[in-house]
């Protein structure tokens, strides 16, 4: 069964701090997608990004930067030089791609609060 | 306008009431879910349909049916709610399973 941890339940920092939110899991797929979603006071759930198994390249977008290492089983995603408006609940989330009939998986979130 | 459009956005009700929550998609998808968001829990999946003939319980179905009218439209009913069943619900739609889900703004649920 496919499982995704997100150790970090709340992190706090201050305005143009670094931050990481950490994505651990585990599935016995060799072929597989994960996810990063972002969730705004307003409640609505925002795409972030998509990496299949296959593609361990790190992507850069803007401020954000995601990390994917399969020896570590991990999807980690960092915000440089972090803003108030980065404040949100993230959650990763996690497809096996084998069967055709694969549901998302999700982590419980971490709550980012970035204060000025 | 929105791609996926939930409605009512919020509703508030009734211990043993029936409800019915209400999911449309101008995306064109054949895949659509329900899920329900506890505060610390995540999202959790309760039914997904592949397309009109196919519907599919989800981690969390007790006390839930769906119906899948139309490739556009997939509704969620609770025939009596109860207090626990107050959450914040979400439907999303996708292309595939490899593609990212599409969601809804949200429908926040208060049973009393």
């Amino acid at each position: 069964a496919q499982k995704v941890t997100q150790a970090q339940t709340e992190i706090s920092v201050v305005e143009k701090e670094d931050v990481t939110l950490d994505c651990v899991y585990e599935t016995r797929d060799t072929t597989y997608y994960l996810f990063w979603y972002k969730q705004p006071p307003s409640g609505e759930l925002v795409f972030l990004i998509r990496r299949n198994s296959f593609d361990e390249q790190n992507e850069i977008s803007g401020r954000y930067s995601w990390n994917f290492q399969k020896s570590t089983s991990s999807f980690n995603f960092t915000i440089t030089a972090s803003q108030v408006v980065d404040s949100a609940v993230y959650f990763c989330a996690l497809s096996e791609g084998n069967s055709g009939y694969s549901t998302l998986t999700f982590g419980k979130g971490t709550m980012l609060l970035v204060s000025p | 306008d929105a791609d996926v459009t939930q409605t009512p956005r919020n509703r508030i009700t009734k211990t043993g009431k029936r409800i019915m929550l209400e999911c449309s998609q101008t995306k064109g998808h054949d895949r659509m879910y329900w899920y329900r968001q506890d505060p610390g829990l995540g999202l959790r999946l309760i039914y997904y349909s592949f397309d009109v003939k196919d519907i599919n319980k989800g981690e969390i179905s007790d006390g839930y049916s769906v119906s899948r009218q139309a490739q556009a439209k997939f509704s969620l009913s609770l025939e009596s709610a109860i207090p626990n069943q107050t959450a914040l619900y979400f439907c999303a739609t996708s292309e595939d399973e490899d593609q990212p889900q599409h969601f809804g703004d949200g429908t926040r649920l208060s049973i009393l």
